[in-house]
Parts: C-alpha cells; structure tokens; sequence
C-alpha cells in the first residue's frame, strides 16, 4: 500500500464551488504539506503543518485553506474554485527523527488533478 | 525572494549522456536534492549532495555542485527510455522549506 495516499485522483467542478482534497500518510511523520504544480512553474508549496497544532502559510495561500484532523491527515479546501486554480496538487511529508534537522527529504503523494470550469 | 532555475526541456538519444543543470540563490543551503516525476505519478527523491561536497556519484548518476557559482548538474550516464521524465532540483530553505526549479522535462529516444 501507499505510503501518502490523496483522495480524489480526478477532479472537475465549477467556478464557485467549495472543494476539499484530502491527504493521509502511514509513514509517522510529523511534517505535511500541499503543493500545486503547474506547467513552465514547477512546484509552489501552499500551505505546510509541522505537527496537529502548526499551520504555516506557504508562497501562495490565498484562495486555500487547510486543516490538520490529526498526524496523518492534512486537508487542502478551496473556498469558491476558480479556473485558474486548475492545476496538479500533491500533497507531501517529512519526518525529523534519526536525520541532521537540516535534512529536509520529502514524500509525495500521486496527486490530485484538479479542474475548475 | 528565493528561486530555483532549470531549462524545460531536454531531448537526447538512447545510450548517450544526459545533463540537466540547475542554478540556485540561498548560498546557506546545506542540502540540495533532485527529484524526478514519472508520467502520472508524484515525485520521487532521486539523490541529494550536501553543500560541502563538490561531487557525488551514485551507480549512473553523477551530481555536480559549484556553490561559488550556485550552479548543481545532475548527469545521467547511459540514459535509457525509462529515464524519460521530469526533474526538478530543490534547495533547502531555513531547513523548513524546499524551494523546487521549474522542472526540465527528458525525453529520451531509440
């Protein structure tokens, strides 16, 4: 089974819609985040959380919000979907034990492709 | 703000080798890594120097690191179909972050 696993793969909806995509993760890990891929931009981390209690915003939050129900689960929702919000997601994780605290490798879930119309 | 460069594409032939560079701006980065995305599938970490290491090799991959110039190649040797993908180089931002390139995309052919 799969390490960081995000639900759903596909999505399309339309403009004004509220949508949520989840992420969980058996690996243990205290660290989580969301990234948005889009093409000729590469990845841009949106939001990050370092345990249940820590949400950070990354380089472009605006139009996302996140939750973190527990270690293993970190909710992306966007509020009222715009198109140009289409775009790949992945959610990703990290872990702190037995590694230099500058060590920073990361999992990746398989994404979620989102399409607003 | 911090950013991360890379060419978007790459096209070389079956056996040859193939070079994929990368330009970086947080000189206080200790590590830096490449990823590499398969078609449909999420990232994968492929190797990692760290920043007092000019070179590292591993099996067919050889990474290349100038920090005066903030400069990190990643060769592969003896590409194959199946290296034929996306790769992105990251740097390490405050030890809390990864701050990715924009992806330069191989296509590899017989």
């Amino acid at each position: 089974d799969a390490d960081v696993t995000q639900t759903p793969r596909n999505r399309i909806t339309k403009t004004g819609k509220r949508i949520m995509l989840e992420c969980s993760q058996t690996k243990g890990h205290d660290r989580m985040y969301w990234y948005r891929q889009d093409p000729g931009l590469g990845l841009r981390l949106i939001y990050y959380s370092f345990d249940v209690k820590d949400i950070n915003k990354g380089e472009i939050s605006d139009g996302y919000s996140v939750s973190r129900q527990a270690q293993a689960k970190f909710s992306l929702s966007l509020e009222s979907a715009i198109p140009n919000q289409t775009a790949l997601y992945f959610c990703a994780t990290s872990g702190t034990s037995g590694r230099p605290s500058s060590y920073n490798e990361q999992f990746f879930g398989p994404g979620t492709r989102l399409t607003v119309l | 703000g911090e950013d991360v460069e890379q060419s978007l594409f790459l096209s070389v032939r079956e056996g040859d080798s193939s070079v994929i560079n990368c330009t970086y701006t947080d000189s206080s980065s200790t590590y830096l890594y490449w990823y590499k995305q398969e078609p449909g599938a999420g990232l994968q970490l492929l190797t990692y120097i760290f920043s007092n290491m000019d070179m590292k090799q591993d099996q067919r991959l050889t990474v290349l690191l100038n920090k005066k110039d903030k400069h990190l190649s990643l060769r592969i040797a003896d590409t194959q179909t199946g290296d034929s993908a996306i790769y992105f180089c990251a740097e390490s931002y405050n030890t809390d972050k990864l701050i990715f390139g924009t992806g330069t995309r191989l296509q590899v052919f017989p």
